[in-house]
């Protein structure tokens, strides 16, 4: 297993348009989640999938914002009717949590930078 | 609330240099993880370590030192004898234990350049 995949790598749109960004965990991790870094900034968690359940997605930006994972692996995060403020990259992390307790390491892929034009 | 405050957004250094990143952090936790992570220009967030609440012991691995002091909410990172490969952007980061959500809390990064 190389990593966390993610793709595009790259996306430029047009405001309005919809976007779709897919994320490959490593294979052997439960947990997998999503942040956004914008120009300057360190990543501002958004939502984080159990297996194939969304424990929380209070973080996602707005109602415009959905992320899937359906199977328990590969995820996907959707952002409807996008705007120029939607501009950043978007990363995916993934991490094996056993317990309650413990370091929870995130293993981070490369991410996706969206451009809203 | 959970907040991390790295005040150094850039530094600049000559090659073999000492450089030291600080890190401030807040929570109300009683138990906790630190981490560092390193971004280079490629862009993918690099784990480089954790530390847990109750290990105060500071940490060195090679060139890279950590020292974490609960007493004043800091977790410092030094690198010694600078190299410019070294040179990228480096991120403290926080993640509660006490929910279940674990997620990291980053600072804003610090950017640090190391010239020739």
């Amino acid at each position: 297993d190389t990593g966390v995949s993610q793709d595009p790598r790259h996306k430029i749109t047009k405001r309005g348009q919809n976007v779709t960004f897919r994320c490959d965990p490593i294979s052997e991790h439960n947990r997998l989640y999503w942040y956004r870094q914008t120009l300057g900034q360190g990543p501002e968690f958004l939502t984080y999938f159990q297996n194939e359940a969304q424990l929380e997605k209070s973080r996602l930006l707005s109602d415009r914002f959905s992320a899937e994972r359906p199977k328990g692996s590969f995820s996907t995060l959707e952002i409807q009717r996008t705007e120029q403020g939607d501009s950043a990259m978007y990363l995916c992390a993934s991490s094996l949590v056993r317990g309650s307790s413990g370091a929870n390491v995130l293993t981070f892929g490369a991410g996706s930078r969206l451009t809203v034009l | 609330a959970q907040k991390v405050t790295q005040a150094q957004t850039e530094i600049s250094v000559v090659e073999k240099e000492d450089v030291t990143l600080d890190c401030v952090y807040e929570t109300r936790d009683t138990t906790y993880y630190l981490f560092w992570y390193k971004q280079p220009p490629s862009g993918e967030l690099v784990f480089l370590i954790r530390r847990n609440s109750f290990d105060e012991q500071n940490e060195i691995s090679g060139r890279y030192s950590w020292n974490f002091q609960k007493s004043t909410s800091s977790f410092n990172f030094t690198i010694t004898a600078s190299q410019v490969v070294d040179s990228a952007v480096y991120f403290c980061a926080l993640s509660e234990v006490d929910t279940g959500r674990r997620a990291l809390t980053f600072g804003s990064g610090t950017r640090l350049q190391v010239q020739p």
